[in-house]
């Protein structure tokens, strides 16, 4: 069965500091990986997305996040954080060709950044 | 597009009422999600359609929880007879094909209080 594991329930950085928010994941198949992240009072907006190829995948609002195959890992990097990423991110996992097929979403992690 | 619509945004009702809430889909997308949100469970997947008919509802959480899709622009999930315990905010989301290959689209949720 997939499943996918944020390990942090809060990442708290420095405005202009570089970021990280963890995300492990486990799949039968090929893994299809999302990262979404939610602004306060709104839905859940997308952010990158990992099918195949290139193991560093671009996003929105500056957003970048690295597949590592051999660590099941796909985390989501910012080399310069502000205080408006502040939000809920979202990790999701989708088994490619598995009998579940739909993205599984793990529990979210509150980013805060603080100027 | 105008994205995921859902309705109402907001709503407020006594115990013990019918609730309904509402959800218009992007045109073409052919799966569609019912999550609900708490702070306390995170974001839970209640049931999901696939060309209109119901494919899994084991997160529906009791028999007073109802979800239809008549046709492949709207779906509506019920609550009868309401509850305190159902506050929350109620997330519809859509995706093209089956699975979550291509990723979902979000509504803005509805957040729904029972006093």
């Amino acid at each position: 069965a997939q499943s996918v594991a944020q390990p942090e329930d809060q990442v708290n950085v420095a405005e202009g500091n570089p970021l990280t928010v963890k995300c492990t994941y486990s799949v039968s198949g090929n893994p299809y990986l999302f990262w979404y992240v939610q602004y306060p009072n709104r839905g859940l907006q997308f952010l990158l997305k990992y099918i195949t190829g290139d193991n560093l995948v671009k996003g929105s609002y500056g957003f970048e996040a690295e597949f590592n195959k051999s660590q099941t890992s796909f985390h989501l990097k910012k080399p310069s954080a502000l205080v408006s990423d502040s939000a809920l991110y979202f990790c999701a996992v989708s088994d490619y060709g598995g009998s579940q097929g739909n993205l599984i979403f793990g529990k979210g992690t509150k980013l805060s950044v603080k100027p | 597009d105008a994205g995921v619509i859902q309705s109402p945004r907001h709503e407020v009702t006594e115990m013990g009422q019918e609730v309904t809430l509402r959800c218009k889909p992007i045109s073409g997308h052919n799966s569609l999600f019912w999550y609900r949100q708490t702070m306390m469970r995170g974001l839970e997947l209640l049931i999901y359609f696939n060309n209109n008919v119901p494919i899994d509802d084991s997160g529906m959480p009791e028999d007073r929880f109802s979800a239809k899709m008549p046709n492949a622009s709207f779906s509506t999930l019920k609550i009868q007879p309401s509850e305190p315990r159902d506050s929350a905010v109620y997330f519809c989301a859509s995706s093209f094909g089956q699975g979550g290959n291509y990723g979902y689209t979000f509504g803005s949720g509805t957040r729904l209080t029972v006093v």
